[in-house]
């Protein structure tokens, strides 16, 4: 079946725009999870949802990231008025629950540059 | 603070030949360890997953092994071939999370010449 999809998969835009990145993720998964990979960094993360219940905010960097998740499948994360420092690779990620038990599955990732 | 160490940051060796990837980690009380393969420009993809009671798994030429008294892994690769190219992540998670409390590690960048 299909795996977790992402777009754009690459992404360069100026200093102060906002962008737009999406993330599909496999059908039926109820847990969807944002990470970033700067370079040489592990993958930090962002942002996760869990079917209905109130997203987990607690990994977003600033006020300048958000992310929505409608209809519980596919899910958008905005970052507002960019800056260089948030160029990096943002992975999507799901899973059929949040516990530990049920494998995560990634996409293959928006590579941001901020120029 | 929990944290995953991982050695070496690089590695390249001969098409044909075996080697020995490092993690260590500091994550407690643990509750299990996974390794990713991620291949350049892709998302990683699970090689294998551990609880604390086993200490060893295998996923074809990789043999992965574990020691939760010492908090550390290894990953073994046997006959590399030209596609085990790529990063090796060590991924720690801590007993009583769910999967949005994992601890990465930055990686071993492995490269097969042949």
């Amino acid at each position: 079946g299909a795996g977790v999809s992402q777009s754009p998969s690459n992404k360069v835009t100026e200093k102060g725009k906002d962008v737009e990145l999406r993330c599909d993720p496999i059908s039926g998964h109820t847990a969807l999870y944002w990470y970033r990979q700067s370079l040489g960094q592990g993958l930090e993360f962002l942002i996760y949802f869990q079917g209905n219940s109130a997203p987990d905010k607690s990994g977003l960097p600033s006020d300048r990231f958000s992310a929505e998740r409608t209809g519980g499948s596919v899910s958008t994360l905005t970052i507002q008025r960019t800056q260089q420092e948030d160029s990096a690779v943002y992975l999507c990620a799901s899973s059929l629950d949040r516990r530990q038990g049920y494998e995560q599955y990634f996409g293959p990732g928006t590579r941001l540059t901020v120029t | 603070k929990n944290q995953v160490e991982q050695s070496p940051q690089s590695l390249i060796i001969l098409e044909g030949k075996n080697c020995t990837l490092q993690c260590n980690y500091t994550v407690s009380p643990f509750s299990n360890l996974r390794w990713y393969k991620q291949d350049t420009g892709r998302g990683p993809v699970s090689l294998t997953i551990m609880t604390f009671s086993e200490n060893t798994k295998s996923n074809g030429r990789y043999t992965a092994t574990l020691d939760a008294d010492t908090k550390q892994s290894s990953l073994h690769i046997t006959a590399s071939q030209l596609s085990d190219s790529a990063s090796y992540i060590c991924v720690v998670s801590g007993r009583g999370f769910g999967n949005e409390k994992l601890t990465f590690g930055t990686g071993t960048r492995l490269t097969i010449i042949p």
